[in-house]
């Protein structure tokens, strides 16, 4: 079975640090997608990042970035230069592109931006 | 990305009712699902919305519990039947567009039942 794992359940940073957020992932697929989502107060679920699998290159969206290791089956996640607005609840999630694009989600980890 | 918007956003429900969640998007997307997510938990599929026939649903859910429709490519409604307490959570829709692999997610509808 295809599982995601996230190992923080919890974490507090200072604002202006960086901070890594780990996500392990298990399958025996080649084709898939990984991502993270931010889920702030608000509830609405705000994608933050995506990576292809066949891509080696890793994924940045300005403050963010992975660290992808493919063989590893991990998926960090880098904040940099944290800010207030960044404390939510983050998901990393799996995507086997070879069935119907349904998301495999782990538990979440609740990250707090201290001024 | 496509823009989803969700309705009602919130609802407080007495126990045995049933209600209807409406899910719109503003353009022809390819895949449409059901979320449930319970209070501090992650995201749990409930089904694929698919257009034009029945739902496929995942392992716990059935149709006579969460009928789900979806009559064209941009709307879709989850219902929620003879809810009982344990039914409040979180309900979003997510969509995968035509041109992407990517799912954007709902703003949610906000379940309370009594």
């Amino acid at each position: 079975a295809q599982t995601v794992t996230q190992s923080q359940p919890e974490m507090s940073v200072q604002e202006a640090e960086t901070v890594t957020l780990s996500c392990t992932y298990d399958t025996s697929e080649s084709n898939y997608y990984l991502f993270w989502y931010k889920q702030p107060p608000s509830r609405q679920m705000i994608l933050v990042i995506r990576q292809e699998a066949y891509k080696q290159q890793n994924a940045t969206e300005n403050r963010f970035s992975v660290n992808f290791q493919k063989a590893a089956k991990s998926f960090s996640l880098k904040i940099s230069d944290s800010q207030l607005g960044d404390t939510a609840m983050y998901f990393c999630a799996f995507v086997d592109r070879n069935r119907d694009d349904k998301i495999i989600f782990g538990k979440g980890t609740r990250l707090h931006i201290l001024p | 990305s496509a823009v989803i918007s969700q309705k009602p956003s919130r609802d407080i429900c007495q126990r045995g009712t049933s209600l209807t969640i409406q899910c719109q998007v503003d353009s022809q997307v390819t895949m449409m699902f059901w979320y449930r997510q319970q209070p501090g938990q992650s995201l749990t599929l409930i089904a694929t919305a698919n257009q034009g026939s029945e739902a496929t649903y995942e392992s716990g859910f059935v149709i006579d519990k969460f009928p789900i429709s979806r009559p064209n490519l941009t709307f879709s409604t989850l219902t929620v039947s003879n809810m009982s307490p344990e039914d409040s959570s979180i309900y979003l829709c997510s969509v995968v567009g035509l041109r992407q692999e990517t799912q954007y997610f709902g703003p949610g509808t906000r379940l309370l039942v009594l």
